[in-house]
């Protein structure tokens, strides 16, 4: 069975700390695909990075970088300097690959996000 | 304007009632699909359809039924709504290749309160 875990329920930082939101996922697809989506207070879901399996190098996007270890099961999120409009709820998901024949996606229950000025 | 849009944006119903959240998307993905977001419990998917003739079970569809009226459009019904119905709805679209790589992008959100 495919699982995402988000052991952190919320962390709160101080604005331009660095923070990393964790996230542990297990599925026996040798293919298969990790998101990460920010769920800011106004509610909407938006979508912030694809990874796949095969790909295992970091990415970073401005303040936000995203570490993929295929060894730990794990695809962590990192915001450098955080700042107050990053508060939000942040989602990491799983989709399977051919073998499951669909593009669900799995969530984790998500890690709130408050920065404080 | 929108690509994927929800109406309405919140309702408030009570117990029993049958009430019907819409969705419409202009991205021009084949598969739509609805979850629904309860506190602490992330995003549950409800029911998915991968083209107009083709609906399927989630992982929570029971209480609910769904209607693919057109390539664009996704409705879900509460036929006789509860309370623990009560939550955030979000409708969201792929392109769908079956191979899990499409990002889903997700409309605003509906909340329903059933009281």
């Amino acid at each position: 069975a495919q699982k995402v875990t988000q052991a952190q329920t919320e962390i709160s930082v101080v604005e331009k700390e660095d923070v990393t939101l964790d996230c542990v996922y297990e599925t026996r697809d040798t293919t298969y695909y990790l998101f990460w989506y920010k769920q800011p207070p106004s509610g909407e879901l938006v979508f912030l990075i694809r990874r796949n399996s095969f790909d295992e190098q970091n990415e970073i996007s401005g303040r936000y970088s995203w570490n993929f270890q295929k060894s730990t099961s794990s695809f962590n999120f990192t915001i450098t300097a955080s700042q107050v409009v990053d508060s939000a709820v942040y989602f990491c998901a799983l989709s399977g690959g051919g073998s499951s024949g669909t593009d669900k996606l799995i969530f984790g229950t998500g890690t709130r996000l408050q920065v404080f000025p | 304007d929108a690509d994927v849009t929800q109406t309405p944006r919140n309702r408030i119903t009570k117990t029993g009632k049958r009430i019907m959240l819409e969705c419409s998307q202009t991205k021009g993905h084949d598969r739509m699909y609805w979850y629904r977001q309860d506190p602490g419990l992330g995003l549950r998917l409800i029911y998915y359809s991968f083209d107009v003739k083709d609906i399927n079970k989630g992982e929570i569809s029971d209480g609910y039924s769904v209607s693919r009226q057109a390539q664009a459009k996704f409705s879900l019904s509460l036929e006789s709504a509860i309370p623990n119905q009560t939550a955030l709805y979000f409708c969201a679209t792929s392109r769908g290749t079956g191979m899990g790589e499409e990002t889903q992008y997700f409309g605003p959100g509906t909340r329903l309160l059933v009281l």
